[in-house]
């Protein structure tokens, strides 16, 4: 079975300072590994994936991800926040060469930008 | 280019109706899917589709139906709205597989009261 933990449910910052979303999966297999953002009252759109090429990933709008498989996590950072951020993050993981069904979703994390 | 078009964006029903969520993809995907989203839990998978006459069964089925007789289209159904229904639906579409991103629609705000 695989699962994934967002271990934040809402991390606060201010702009101008560095991000960091955590995600830890658990998998059996070689997983595959995604960051979705979401803004208000729109759809999900993806911002990076890793799936088994270089561990550290980089992605749209600044953002990116590092590969730990040691550590079984998959947390999302940018060096510098902007207003533009403030979104919901969702952290997915799938099977690689598995069936279609088998994406799990996190659970989010809201991000929150002040000035 | 359009991309996923969801309608309704926002629909009101009482316990016991019954309606369509419409969504149509202009990419040329095989894959679409339906989701649900509740505060907290994230998305949770309803129904999916590998191509056109092809559907199956996600995490949390129950309540709806699914078709797909274009590429382009995948209606889900809820045949008898029930409160646990209340939730925001998205659909989503893909290229070729499980490890392609997914294009998602804006969502479905549905209510049953």
């Amino acid at each position: 079975a695989q699962s994934v933990t967002q271990l934040d449910s809402h991390v606060s910052v201010s702009e101008g300072t560095p991000v960091l979303l955590r995600c830890n999966y658990s998998s059996s297999y070689s997983p595959s590994l995604f960051w979705y953002v979401q803004h208000p009252n729109k759809g999900l759109q993806l911002l990076l994936k890793y799936t088994s090429a270089a561990t550290l990933v980089k992605g749209i709008n600044g953002f990116e991800a590092e590969f730990k498989k040691s550590e079984t996590s998959f947390h999302l950072t940018k060096p510098s926040a902007h207003m533009s951020d403030a979104a919901e993050y969702f952290c997915v993981v799938s099977l690689l060469g598995s069936g279609y069904s088998t994406l799990t979703f996190g659970k989010g994390t809201m991000l929150l930008v002040s000035p | 280019n359009a991309g996923v078009t969801q309608t309704p964006k926002f629909q009101v029903l009482k316990t016991g109706q019954s309606m369509t969520l419409q969504c149509a993809q202009d990419m040329n995907h095989e894959y679409m899917s339906w989701y649900r989203q509740d505060p907290g839990m994230g998305l949770r998978l309803i129904h999916y589709s590998v191509g056109a006459g092809i559907t199956d069964q996600g995490e949390v089925p129950n309540g709806y139906n699914v078709s797909r007789s274009t590429t382009e289209d995948f209606p889900l159904r809820l045949l008898s709205a029930a409160p646990s229904q209340t939730s925001v639906y998205f659909c989503a579409s893909t290229q070729e597989g499980i490890n392609s991103p997914l294009h998602f629609g804006n969502g479905t705000r549905l209510t049953v009261t």
